[in-house]
């Protein structure tokens, strides 16, 4: 059975500094992944996803990579800034089922001013 | 961009009630899901459709049911409301399901409190 873990489970930076975010998962049959930030009480935004195939995307100030061999991602966050507080969900879609897209309990990233 | 409606962000029901979270999506996606998310359990599939009138249970689908009448709206049914299904409901589409090209995109959620 796929399990996603995210390590740290929080985590707080001083504005300005460059931070990862870490995602492992147990089964690397695995046909995407995609990080997701999650504001307090609100839905989840896609931030960023990466096919199995890729191993990388960017999007602005941030960077996530793939290593499906090993079962991890990161996502990279650079020059940090208090907005980009939030909950971040990591999660992959696997198996032969439909709809099997199995989340971590999230990093919740504190920067602050 | 994909845009994901859910009806309601707050709820209050009586134990009991049979209380209808709707979700409403307009990109055409044949998927759509509907998790529930509580602190310490995380994000937890309840249904999923991947096409109109079909439904598969997903991993706590008891207490629940669904609709899907049209392609673009998925309906979550609590039959009769209890207090362990106060939680935050995300509703969710995808073009496949796996993904397909541009992942999975949420709703706002429902929060649902149960009295």
């Amino acid at each position: 059975k796929q399990e996603v873990t995210q390590i740290p489970a929080a985590l707080s930076v001083p504005e300005g500094e460059n931070l990862v975010l870490n995602c492992s998962f147990t089964d690397s049959a695995i046909y995407n992944l995609q990080w997701f930030r999650q504001d307090p009480g609100k839905g989840l935004t896609s931030l960023l996803l990466i096919q199995s195939s890729q191993r990388e995307q960017t999007s602005g100030r941030l960077n996530a990579s793939l290593d499906k061999s090993s079962g991890r991602s990161t996502l990279y966050i650079a020059a940090s800034q208090p907005g980009d507080s939030a909950t971040y969900l990591c999660a992959v879609s696997s198996g032969g089922s439909q709809g099997n897209l199995i989340f971590g309990k999230g990093t919740k990233l504190s920067v602050k001013p | 961009d994909v845009k994901v409606t859910q009806s309601s962000r707050y709820l209050v029901k009586r134990t009991g009630e049979k209380v209808f979270l709707e979700c409403v999506q307009d990109m055409d996606h044949e998927n759509m899901f509907w998790y529930r998310q509580d602190p310490g359990l995380g994000l937890r599939l309840i249904y999923f459709s991947y096409d109109v009138k079909m439904k598969e249970k997903g991993d706590i689908p008891e207490g629940y049911s669904v609709s899907r009448e049209k392609k673009e709206r998925f309906s979550l049914i609590l039959e009769s409301a209890s207090t362990n299904q106060t939680s935050m409901y995300l509703c969710a589409s995808s073009s496949h399901g796996t993904g397909g090209r541009y992942g999975y995109t949420f709703g706002s959620g429902t929060r649902l409190t149960v009295v």
